[in-house]
């Protein structure tokens, strides 16, 4: 199985602030990386898919980087309703597995 | 809009079976373009990917549930459903239906992003 890490496990920072979030997978998986946001009591929405490709809808304020085992997904200027734990994925194989999830705080 | 719904009991009892099904509306399962998951979260935990279906009824298992998860298809109801027998309370868990589309095959899954969810039903194991 492809082992997702995530750093930090939680950040707290300002309104306007750069958040930066971090995803290592334990092989290389290409660019097959997607970045879901949760907010409380809802469920996942695919914010980027093949590393950094904006979902349609998604804030331009989100954009991901990243190839073979380390991959970045930032925000460039935090909102209020961004408040949620964000979780990357490898879709490159099965089983498909997710990070440990990067809770943001405001 | 494609919108997915879970159904199923909320409760079950220890050592025995959860079912949960999962219909799609807005969408045919039937596209060959799309697979259809399952995921589940324990509450405060992470994401664990259950398994997938594709239409024609081919199924794709996580290794550490297969012995006990079996995942079927309906295109006439267009729906899905998800069994976990022998259940035990590390099995309570917010689950989740999904649709992902990828390049599947021979353990490989390119693509394989979830862009619709139900909105989940949280079970409980518990007698």
């Amino acid at each position: 199985d492809i082992q997702m890490t995530q750093s930090p496990s939680s950040v707290s920072a300002s309104v306007g602030d750069r958040v930066t979030i971090t995803c290592r997978a334990s092989q290389g998986i290409s660019s097959w990386l997607a970045w879901y946001q949760q907010k409380p009591g809802k469920a996942p929405k695919l914010l980027i898919h093949a590393a950094s490709s904006l979902q349609s809808g998604v804030p331009s304020r989100f954009s991901g980087s990243g190839s073979g085992t380390d991959f970045t997904l930032t925000i460039s200027s935090l909102q209020p309703e961004d408040l949620a734990t964000y979780y990357c994925q490898q879709a490159n194989s099965f089983p498909l597995t997710f990070g440990g999830g990067t809770k943001v705080e405001i | 809009q494609l919108q997915l719904q879970e159904s199923g009991p909320r409760l079950v009892k220890p050592s025995e079976t959860l079912s949960l099904t999962c219909t799609v509306s807005g969408g045919s399962i039937g596209s060959s373009t799309y697979y259809w998951g399952w995921i589940r979260q324990p509450p405060g935990k992470g994401l664990e990917w259950i398994g997938s279906i594709y239409y024609s009824g081919s199924t794709y298992y996580n290794p550490s549930l297969k012995s006990r998860v079996t995942i079927s298809v309906d295109t006439s109801k267009n729906q899905f459903s998800l069994k976990v027998n022998s259940v035990t309370a590390a099995d309570t868990a917010m689950y989740y239906c999904a649709r992902h589309q990828g390049y599947c095959g021979g353990g490989s899954c390119y693509g394989a992003n979830f862009d619709y969810w139900g909105q989940g039903t949280l079970v409980t194991v518990s007698s």
